[in-house]
Formats: C-alpha cells, structure tokens, sequence
C-alpha cells in the first residue's frame, strides 16, 4: 500500500521568509510519480509539479523549488521570499505502476501555510 | 482550452435526497477520477473511470454512491439517500492515462 506524509499541519511565516513543506512517501513499486498541488483559500486544486522516480534532478521555477531524494523517500518543496498570495493548503500525492494501472493519487493530509504581511 | 468542468459548484440536499454530481474531463483526455474530501481530513480516492468502464473503485462506499462515465456526455457521481456525513467537496480530475491528473474546481455538497 502506498502512504504519504506531510508531518506539518499548519506554518505561518512572514513575508519574504523562504519556507519548505515536507513530503514522505512509502511505496514498494519502483516505478511510481510524485506530485504537489496548491488549494488556495478559493478551493479549487492547482497542479504544480510531478516527478517520475527516474528522476532525481531538483526542479527550481520561480520562487518554486523541489528536492527529491529517493535514499529518504522524499519530495520536498520549498517557496523563496514567500508572499502573501502564497496562503494556501499544499498536498503532496503519490501514484505508482505503469500504464493504465493504479493511476490513483494517495494525497497527504495538507499543509496550510500562513503567509503574513 | 476548457479545464475540467464541474457542476453544480454548491449543492444542497435534505437527507433522503439523491446528489448527482457531473463532470466534463478536459478536451483529449479519456481517463476521470472522483476525489472526496471530507472536512479536517485529505483527498481520498473514491473512483476511476474510463469511458463506459469502471476500472478501480477501491475507494467508493459500498452502498448508495455509484459511478459511470457514458460513451457521450460528462461522467456521473450519484449518491442516493444522501446523510450529513457525505457533506463534502467532491472533485473530478481527468488524464490521458498515467499522467498528470488535472483537477475541476469541484462541487461542495451540504446535506441538512
């Protein structure tokens, strides 16, 4: 069975501040995509990124970075010089298999990250 | 280019009452899954769906919700007899199979 855990529930921060939002994940298949997703306050789901476990090369866009490690079962994302637009729960999600098989996300319970003026 | 399409937005139901829930995949994209999320709780899986074919409901309560996404038209969640406890967000998200799963802005379903 696969698992995901984000241990922090909740973080504020001022602006400006960089803050990273952990992801653990369990799973025995070798093949498997790991994924973020933003739910600002306005409540719809917001796609963000997704990594195969083929590849371990951190991702930066913007204020955006990533950092897989496969040796701590990780996928972490952190936000540079945060802003208030930021505020929202994060989901990190895993699938495992290949093609057509198992295609659903196991979702993490959510971080929702305060961001103040 | 059209998201994925939900509606109604906001539904509220007395209990007794069915809920049908619809969603519009995005253009291209054959694959839907149906997603609940429960108040103070995460995603939970509920269904995947390819057209006219169920391919894993691992996740949908045995009785009273069903699933279908005909050959024409938007796939289908219904929930009959509806009770407070399935109050909820109930979000469609659609693929082209093993890829990124985009997601509606899903439906918020009060039962009173």
């Amino acid at each position: 069975a696969q698992k995901v855990t984000q241990a922090q529930t909740e973080i504020s921060v001022v602006e400006k501040e960089d803050v990273t939002l952990d992801c653990v994940y369990e799973t025995r298949d070798t093949t498997y995509y790991l994924f973020w997703y933003k739910q600002p306050p306005s409540g719809e789901l917001v796609f963000l990124i997704r990594r195969n476990s083929f590849d371990e090369q951190n991702e930066i866009s913007g204020r955006y970075s990533w950092n897989f490690q496969k040796s701590t079962s990780s996928f972490n994302f952190t936000i540079t010089a945060s802003q208030v637009v930021d505020s929202a729960v994060y989901f990190c999600a895993l699938s495992v298999g290949k093609y057509g098989a198992n295609s659903k996300l196991t979702f993490g319970k959510g971080i929702t990250l305060s961001v103040r003026p | 280019n059209a998201g994925v399409m939900q509606n109604p937005r906001h539904l509220v139901r007395r209990r007794g009452q069915e809920a049908r829930l619809r969603c519009s995949p995005m253009k291209g994209h054959s694959h839907v899954y149906w997603y609940r999320q429960l108040p103070e709780e995460g995603l939970k899986f509920m269904v995947y769906l390819q057209k006219e074919n169920i391919i894993d409901e691992s996740g949908m309560p045995k009785e009273r919700f069903s699933a279908e996404f005909p050959k024409e038209g938007p796939s289908i969640l219904r929930i009959q007899q509806v009770v407070r406890g399935d109050s909820a967000a109930y979000f469609c998200a659609s693929d082209r199979g093993q890829e990124t799963q985009y997601f509606g802005p899903g439906t918020r379903l009060l039962v009173l």
